[in-house]
């Protein structure tokens, strides 16, 4: 089981950009790479899923190398609000039956300010 | 409705009570999960279902016992709990299969006393 390492907190100021860079070194085929956001006391919400290469939605990018190693959350010009927890998972889609092994890192800390 | 409804919100119990959690997902997911979390940690996760079967146990004690119902619900019966057992449950429903977005109830905040 493919396992994550982020940066345990990020600072940043509203209006930039920020990365947050996840390394999973023992990604295996039928893993996909999925970044959630949690507030406190709630539960954590889907923000992107990707296998390979970039993806984009309406709130953030996600950077994946042809390795598949690492992958990049980059979240466009944030503000207060985006000060939350962000977690990393590499998660198994072949698990039997059709479920998802969706197993959270240790997160990092991103806090905001103006 | 893109909502994981879980109840009660709030659940104090004793080491000797019997309880039971409540999750239920109107979306048609057939993946269902079980997590817990300790102030300041990842989510744990604890049970997975599809297609209402369990297909992952990580190793839960057995005074946690799963059971899914029928496609919507999702029930985590608690017994003989210990203090260390007090977190925040969480319930999520997804897809599944290569769809990795899963939809997270608001928890129960357990407290055993």
């Amino acid at each position: 089981l493919a396992k994550t390492t982020q940066p345990i907190s990020m600072d940043s100021y509203e209006g930039q950009e920020v990365n947050i860079t996840c390394s999973h070194n023992n990604i295996a085929t039928n893993d996909y790479i999925t970044w959630y956001q949690q507030f406190p006391s709630q539960g954590p919400r889907f923000i992107i899923q990707g296998y390979k290469t970039k993806v984009t939605n309406e709130v953030a990018s996600l950077f994946i190398p042809a390795d598949r190693k690492s992958s990049t959350l980059s979240l466009p010009r944030v503000s207060l609000s985006d000060t939350a927890v962000y977690y990393c998972l590499v998660g198994d889609t072949g698990v039997t039956g059709g479920g998802n092994k969706l197993t959270f890192g240790t997160g990092t800390q991103l806090k905001v300010e103006l | 409705d893109t909502e994981v409804t879980q109840t009660p919100k709030h659940l104090v119990m004793g080491m000797t009570n019997k309880k039971s959690l409540k999750c239920e997902q109107h979306m048609g997911h057939r993946a269902m999960y079980w997590y817990k979390q300790k102030a300041k940690k990842p989510p744990e996760l604890m049970f997975v279902y599809s297609y209402e079967k369990l297909s992952i146990n990580e190793s839960v004690p057995s005074r946690f016992s799963p059971e899914c119902p029928n496609s919507s619900l999702l029930n985590l019966h608690l017994h003989a709990l210990q203090p260390e057992d007090s977190a925040l449950y969480l319930c999520a429903s997804s897809r599944g299969r290569s769809n990795t977005e899963a939809f997270f109830g608001q928890g129960t905040r357990l407290t055993v006393v």
